[in-house]
């Protein structure tokens, strides 16, 4: 499948927003995600955006998505320890398949 | 976790062994999938089914079968386990929904000596 790639660190104050970038390659993705790892657990399912939309806001989360540099974001405002996770970004590719990035690492700082 | 339980949790085998990872559900959704992650290569999909007894290959299959008799019950084998298999695996349910989410299982943790 395509490629998706993200950066793997991140650090921010507390109480500031956090931004986490992600690219994709296959154009024809319809779906993308974010999920959230916390250590020993399982993925998180944090928000979804379908591709003919530009952004998505839920509570403290707003995805952005901008399809002609097949460029997706994630932003947390009022980042708080509790955020401390890896993040993952996938997309869906073909009738089931999710491709995932490798994961950034957020990592907040008092 | 969705109504999803993975076992073992934890499992130490050595190399040449024959291992299977059950993944049980209690939403009856149709799609069922195994990853691995590994450090650097966030979640590489194993193996997927769309029913009982349907399943198709993902792009780490090689090492790798799967089956499934029942709606709830996912198995993955590993049918001699090498060490370049110790990784972490997860079992993920979807279900045609809008958006085709996928939820995800807590994980087992398989380390070949």
């Amino acid at each position: 499948g395509e490629d998706v790639e993200q950066s793997l660190f991140l650090s921010v104050r507390e109480g500031d927003s956090s931004v986490i970038n992600c690219t994709y390659t296959d154009s024809s993705s319809t779906y993308l995600y974010w999920y959230k790892q916390e250590p020993g657990a399982g993925l998180q399912l944090l928000t979804y955006i379908f591709s003919n939309m530009d952004m998505k806001q839920d509570q403290r989360l707003t995805v952005l998505l901008n399809k002609k540099d097949k460029h997706l974001s994630l932003r947390i405002a009022d980042t708080q320890t509790g955020d401390s996770a890896i993040y993952f970004c996938a997309e869906k590719q073909g009738a089931q398949k999710l491709v995932f990035g490798q994961g950034t690492r957020l990592t907040i700082n008092p | 976790d969705a109504g999803i339980t993975q076992s073992p949790r934890h499992k130490v085998t050595e190399t040449g062994t024959p291992v299977t990872l059950r993944c049980h559900q209690t939403e009856n959704h149709r799609y069922m999938y195994w990853y691995r992650q590994d450090p650097g290569h966030g979640l590489r999909l194993i193996h997927y089914s769309y029913g009982v007894k349907d399943t198709d290959k993902g792009e780490v299959s090689d090492g790798y079968s799967v089956s499934r008799s029942k709606t709830e019950d996912f198995l993955l084998t590993l049918e001699s386990a090498t060490s370049s298999q110790t990784s972490v695996y997860f079992c993920a349910i979807s279900e045609n929904t809008v958006g085709y989410e996928q939820y995800f299982g807590p994980g087992t943790r398989l380390t070949v000596t």
